[in-house]
């Protein structure tokens, strides 16, 4: 099992694009979810999914907006994209509860 | 919503001696407790969790102690080894996956 994987891994954008990161996992998971980390701030929940075809607005969800087409994927896409926005985005998944199985990180600078 | 503080933001230990992070949590519904490691480069990972109707949870050298009362929850790292440098975050939720992070720990042991 390859787990939990995102696309791409380092994107740098100007102000004003738009971009889709991608993550997928192959472990069934009902559960998906994006975050993103800054320094000294922890992981902020920005979108989830408690299953296919469903979203919900986490703690920082302005900007930001997400599909779950396939219970596999969780796409997070930036449609006008921010300095504000430079972070590192991880995407997780789980069961229903409990552990929640993170992937790789994309590196994302906005300029 | 929940809010949950980590103290200390940095922590330096020598090998073989004991680490102790401690995170306060504000909602008192609040009744699952992960914590995760994240090593440099990589997605975070759970390392140990504990419920509310738990006072205490050991796991080889980590343990993971829950006071309900003052709404604390500490991560105990014993005979601590080189291997155990990385970031620590803790967590809090209601709902067992609408996970509210801790801004981390950064340990260094020292050789």
């Amino acid at each position: 099992n390859a787990g939990v994987t995102q696309t791409p891994k380092f994107r740098v954008l100007k102000t004003g694009q738009s971009m889709t990161l991608l993550c997928a996992q192959d472990m069934n998971h009902e559960y998906m979810y994006w975050y993103r980390q800054d320094p000294g701030m922890g992981l902020r929940l920005i979108h989830y999914s408690v299953g296919e075809g469903t979203t919900a607005k986490g703690e920082v969800p302005d900007g930001y907006n997400v599909s779950r087409l396939k219970k596999q994927n969780f796409l997070l896409g930036l449609e006008s994209a921010a300095p504000s926005q430079t972070s590192v985005y991880f995407c997780a998944s789980s069961y229903t509860s409990n552990e929640q199985y993170f992937g790789p990180g994309t590196r994302l600078t906005v300029t | 919503g929940e809010n949950v503080e980590q103290h200390p933001s940095t922590l330096s230990v020598q090998e073989g001696d004991s680490a102790v992070i401690k995170c306060t949590y504000s909602d008192s519904a609040s009744n699952y407790f992960p914590w995760y490691k994240q090593e440099l480069g990589k997605g975070p990972q759970l390392i140990i969790d504990i419920r509310s109707n738990v006072g205490e949870k050991k796991d080889q050298r980590i343990a993971v102690t829950l006071n309900k009362t003052a709404k604390h929850f500490s991560l105990h790292i014993t005979e601590t080894q080189p291997e155990d440098s990385a970031v620590y975050f803790c967590a809090a939720t209601i709902n067992d996956y609408k996970l509210s992070f801790g801004a981390g720990t950064t340990v260094t042991v020292r050789a």
